[in-house]
């Protein structure tokens, strides 16, 4: 079952602009993971934040997250078309296996 | 290339076949883990080895599914009398052990075609 639930499902924007993706989640976790999955392509790690951490960068990459709420939101900065992608947010606990959420799916466009 | 690999990249078989796939983790990963991704779904969680011993197990992990890591390097998951909903993309991650959570890294997956 999935964990949770990332929002928006599409996301259409123009290159250059931000893109905001939003995750929340229903248990107490380890640490948060996104990762982005293109079509034809393997999942890749972005950024891993840790249930201590109230926000992390990485690159045009900012990651926040909220524990009292059991949310997180991914911000990806002066968005490429390469960044055109499935992104999905992945919560861990206990031995670290990944719980995924139902992804967003973005659409950058030149 | 040292990455994650996984073998077939595609299996297409009859429904009630048995089909066997392969990962191959990234060397040094002591953590091994097999997920399931259908379509316009996030992956879900199968099963999970720590070395050689399998330590956890989901529910989906039917009495049809069996998975080894026998010398704690690569690993086979095996699916008997296979079903249409079996057809998915199977993805194999390692990662190695870390007490405070590290990424884990993804092979490319095995496509299922059950027909």
């Amino acid at each position: 079952s999935q964990q949770g639930e990332e929002d928006p499902q599409a996301l259409s924007i123009q290159e250059g602009e931000n893109a905001t993706m939003n995750c929340s989640y229903k248990t107490s976790i380890n640490n948060l993971q996104w990762y982005r999955q293109n079509s034809g392509r393997g999942l890749v790690h972005l950024i891993l934040i840790r249930s201590n951490e109230r926000e992390k960068h990485s690159g045009r990459l900012r990651v926040t997250l909220d524990t009292s709420k059991k949310s997180s939101s991914l911000l990806i900065t002066a968005s490429r078309a390469a960044d055109t992608a499935s992104y999905f947010c992945a919560t861990a606990t206990g031995f670290q296996k990944l719980v995924f959420g139902t992804g967003t799916r973005l659409l950058v466009s030149p | 290339d040292t990455g994650v690999s996984q073998n077939p990249r595609h299996k297409i078989t009859k429904r009630g076949q048995n089909v066997t796939f392969r990962c191959d983790p990234i060397s040094e990963h002591n953590r091994l883990y097999w997920y399931r991704q259908t379509l316009g779904q996030g992956p879900e969680f199968l099963t999970y080895f720590q070395n050689e011993a399998q330590l956890e197990k989901s529910r989906l992990l039917s009495d049809r599914f069996s998975a080894e890591r026998p010398k704690g390097s690569f690993s086979t998951l095996e699916i008997q009398r296979t079903e249409q909903g079996d057809s998915a993309m199977y993805l194999c991650a390692s990662s190695p052990y870390s007490g405070s959570g590290h990424e884990q890294f993804f092979g490319p997956g095995t496509r299922l075609t059950v027909l």
